[in-house]
Parts: C-alpha cells; structure tokens; sequence
C-alpha cells in the first residue's frame, strides 16, 4: 500500500533554531497538509497546500512558520524560530482527489520535535 | 466555527461490540473519517462516509451517520486486544479543507 514518509522520526532542538521537517505524499496526491499534535492533545490542522501553493492555514500558522514543494515530490514544514511550545508531533497527509478514490486522506508516521 | 466532540474512553470486554460516538457541528461537512492511533504511532485511516450515506461496513467496521442530528458512530464487532487503541473522528468540506478532528476516544479491552 502506498505510505506518506516523514523524516525525522524524532528531532531534539535548542530554543530558537530553526527546524525542517520534510514528507514525500503518495506520488499521484494533489493535496498535502501539516498537522500537529501536542502530547495528550487533539490533532490539530496547521496548513494545506495545493498547486504549489498554500490553500488554507489555521490561526497557528503563523509567521515563523513555512511550507515549501522543493522538488516535486518533497513537502516540507520550516519553522524558523522554534519555540518550547512547539514540542509536538508534527504530521504530514496527502489527499487523493478522484473520483474512484473518494477522497481519502492518508498520513505519515510523525514526526516528533521536542524544543528544549 | 466548527467543532468535533467525542467521549474520551470506552472499555469494553474482548469479544464484545465496541461503539463509538461522535457529534459534529459543521453541517457543510461533506466527509466524515474514522482514523486509528496506536501508541507512539501514527494516524491510520480506518474508513470514511460520505455524507450522502447513512452506513457503511467494511469487514468487522461498521460506520453510522446520521446526518440530521450530526452523529456518526463507529462499531467495531468482536472486539480483539489488537483494537487497544486512540479513535479519532474527523470532518472535512473535501478539496483542501483540511480535517477537523475530535479529541479521540480511548478504547480500553478486558479480558
């Protein structure tokens, strides 16, 4: 079955550095998003992108926050300035778009930043 | 804005139905998922309904919406300690709409 991959697994960083998350979606995806999820908390949406462009973005994505398609087939999640507030689980989803798919959303594994 | 409830655990006996609640608020929603989370591991999609539907089974999953009261439910039958898990349910409008989750319930199985 086709999978969403995520890198790092896991990432330790010092407060204020900055950190790249990246994803490679399912090959044949049109659109991609980042979530993320704080330890004990719900899944929250941060941002979806689409013909290389950003689409939609919650009240969290804000300015120290970026999404780039470098390549075509990575997506990336830049934060520029890390705060410990940013400790979370950051995944990465892409969706189908046809109409035999019927619009199914698929997610990496996670990735898990901690901000120390 | 829009908003996802769900009941935080369900423990039920291995062998048993489980059932799993959900309520929403958008009612432009027009995709409603299941996704499953083991400890420690990622979102996995268990199914989804459009909202056109009323049911949908899939092997031991049994979806439910029902629409005017903005309620879907998830029945797993014969419940097995492999189904220990984190269930989240989702809504989204399709296209770049991103999911709406809700808190998820925890699925606790005795033996």
């Amino acid at each position: 079955e086709p999978e969403v991959t995520q890198t790092p697994s896991h990432q330790v960083t010092q407060m204020g550095q900055e950190v790249i998350l990246r994803c490679v979606p399912i090959s044949n995806h049109l659109y991609f998003y980042w979530y993320r999820q704080i330890l004990g908390q719900k899944v929250e949406f941060l941002v979806s992108f689409y013909n290389n462009e950003i689409s939609e973005k919650s009240e969290i994505f804000d300015d120290q926050f970026s999404v780039e398609r470098p390549d075509g087939s990575n997506f990336t999640l830049k934060i520029r300035s890390t705060k410990l507030e940013d400790s979370a689980m950051y995944f990465c989803a892409s969706r189908d778009w046809t109409e035999f798919s019927g619009n199914t959303i698929y997610f990496g594994e996670g990735s898990w930043l901690t901000v120390v | 804005g829009e908003d996802v409830e769900q009941s935080l655990f369900l423990s039920v006996r291995e062998g048993d139905s489980s059932v799993i609640n959900c309520t929403y608020t958008d009612s432009s929603s027009t995709y409603l998922y299941w996704y499953k989370q083991e400890p420690g591991a990622g979102l996995q999609l268990l199914t989804y309904i459009f909202s056109n539907m009323d049911m949908k089974q899939d092997q031991r999953l049994t979806v439910l919406l029902n629409k005017k009261d903005k309620h879907l439910s998830l029945r797993i039958a014969d419940t097995q300690t492999g189904d220990s898990a984190i269930y989240f349910c989702a809504e989204s409008m399709g296209g770049a709409d991103g999911l709406t989750f809700g808190k998820g319930t925890h699925l606790i199985i005795q033996p």
